[in-house]
């Protein structure tokens, strides 16, 4: 079974840094792409950042280029998302997802909320 | 604003069939048939119901199914249900975004 787990969510200050990570198991995570959508309060899903299987390439949504950063450990089969100069609008439920290719998400994580405020 | 657009609200009784519409561009929907949707319970994380336009992943009933025409996609759902009330996203690749602003199902 597919399983995906988020950590590393919580209450930080605008400005400041966060390191989301998942932990995945039940499939062999060095073949999938993996991506991080977040959902503000209330909101929609947004597409937040992918990863190419190897770890290569990174994509990104306008908003946060520059200031996050998606990477893989497949050897620990491990996800993360460094967040740096957070903003309010930051504030959202992150899930991580396994990208079965062309934004296909067959598997999400619970989520980690992350609250950016002062 | 979204690329992909959904209408805000959808309704049906117990019974009945509710579509929902996801309306695109020519250089998502209309360009690929790789379209998803996604039903959300409050709380919980979204699961996939339709990929590819019309494919049902295991597990999914068969009053879920997918269509699509030009550039809308639609999600039809028969024979609703009360657990069938939660929030729908479709998704597709090649667009601007990648999924919808979201529709709220409510089985009245």
């Amino acid at each position: 079974e597919v399983q995906l787990v988020e950590s590393g969510g919580g209450l930080v200050q605008p400005g400041g840094s966060l390191r989301l990570s998942c932990a995945a198991s039940g499939f062999t995570f060095s073949d999938d792409w993996m991506d991080w959508v977040r959902q503000a309060p209330g909101k929609g899903l947004e597409w937040v950042a992918n990863v190419e299987p190897d770890g290569s390439m990174q994509y990104y949504v306008d908003s946060v280029k520059g200031r996050f950063t998606i990477s893989r450990d497949n050897a620990k089969k491990l996800l993360y998302l460094h967040m740096n100069s957070l903003r309010v609008e930051d504030t959202a439920v992150y899930y991580c997802a396994r990208n079965r290719g062309w934004y296909l998400y067959d598997s999400w994580g619970q989520g980690t909320v992350v609250t950016v405020s002062s | 604003q979204s690329a992909l657009t959904q209408p805000p609200s959808a309704s049906g009784s117990p019974g009945q069939s509710v579509t929902i519409s996801c309306t695109g561009s020519s250089s998502d929907i209309g360009a690929y048939n790789y379209v998803s949707w996604y039903q959300q319970h409050p709380g919980k994380a979204p699961k996939l119901m339709i990929y590819e336009v019309t494919r049902r992943p295991s597990g999914v009933p068969d009053r879920f199914s997918g269509s699509k025409s030009g550039n809308t996609a639609s999600l039809t759902v028969s024979g609703l249900q009360a657990e069938d009330e939660a929030d729908y996203y479709c998704s597709s690749f090649g667009g601007r975004r990648v999924f919808g602003g979201g529709t709220k199902l409510t089985v009245l």
